[in-house]
C-alpha cells in the first residue's frame, strides 16, 4: 500500500516560496497525487493532482520525479493565509486514505 | 455550485442516543466519502460509494455505525448508540472521478457525545 510520509510541520515568512515534500514509495502504477489544504473547522480543499512531471495551476505547482516515489508541491510567494495543513494523498488499494498531514505556519 | 452540504453542523448528544448525519453531494458526481477526523487519529475513512452502491466499508468502526445512500442526492450516517469517543468532526465528501482522488468536501459536522 502506497503509505504516504509528510513533514509534521514546517515554518515560512510571508513572500517566500514553500516547498512541501511528500514520500510514497508504494505507489502503483495508476495512482494520481493529490494535495489538500486544511484550514480550522473547514473541510480539506483540493489544491493540485498530478501523475507524473510536472502540474501548474494558479494556485501551486506539483513537481513529481520519475520514479513517482514522492512528490512535492510548491507554493509560490505565500501569505498568511495559506497557514493550514497540507495533505497528500494517494490511493492506497480501493480507498483513500490521508496521512498526517503537514502544518505550514506562515509568519509576517 | 452549492459544494457538498452536510447538516447538522454541530450537534450534542447524551451517550445511547442515536445519532443521523446527512450528507448533499455535488450533482453529477457519482462518488461519496464519509470520513471522521479527530486530533488523535487524523482523517479516517468510513465508507466510500459508488453510484449509490456501498463499496468499501471497512473503516465502519463497529455495527453502531451505519450509512446509507438512497439516492444519488442524499446520503446518511447513523450512530446508534452513540458513546463519547465517537465525538469527532464527521465529512462528507463527493467525487466525479471516484477513486483517482479529486475529492470536494463539505463544511462537516461536530459531534460531541456526552
Amino acid at each position: 500500500l502506497a503509505k504516504t510520509t509528510q513533514p509534521i510541520s514546517m515554518d515560512s515568512y510571508e513572500g517566500q516560496e514553500v516547498n512541501i515534500t511528500c514520500s510514497h514509495n508504494n505507489i502503483a502504477t495508476n495512482d494520481y497525487i493529490t494535495w489538500y489544504q486544511q484550514f480550522p473547522s473547514q473541510g480539506p480543499r483540493f489544491i493540485i493532482q498530478g501523475y507524473k512531471t510536472k502540474v501548474t495551476n494558479e494556485v501551486a505547482s506539483l513537481f513529481i520525479p520519475a520514479d513517482r516515489k514522492s512528490s512535492t508541491l510548491s507554493l509560490p510567494r505565500v501569505s498568511l493565509s495559506d497557514t493550514a495543513v497540507y495533505y497528500c494523498l494517494v490511493v492506497q488499494g480501493s480507498t483513500l486514505t490521508f496521512g498526517k498531514g503537514t502544518m505550514l505556519l506562515v509568519s509576517p | 455550485d452549492a459544494g457538498v452540504i452536510q447538516s447538522p453542523r454541530h450537534e450534542v448528544t447524551e451517550m445511547g442516543q442515536e445519532v443521523t448525519l446527512r450528507c448533499k453531494p455535488i450533482s453529477g458526481h457519482n462518488s461519496l466519502f464519509w470520513y471522521r477526523q479527530t486530533m488523535m487519529r487524523g482523517l479516517e475513512l468510513l465508507i466510500y460509494f459508488n453510484n449509490n452502491v456501498p463499496i468499501d466499508d471497512s473503516g465502519m468502526p463497529e455495527d453502531r455505525f451505519s450509512a446509507k445512500m438512497p439516492n444519488a442526492s442524499f446520503s446518511t450516517l447513523k450512530i446508534q448508540p452513540s458513546e463519547p469517543r465517537d465525538s469527532a468532526v464527521y465529512f462528507c465528501a463527493s467525487s466525479p472521478t471516484g477513486l483517482r482522488g479529486e475529492l470536494f468536501f463539505g463544511e462537516g459536522s461536530r459531534l460531541t457525545v456526552l
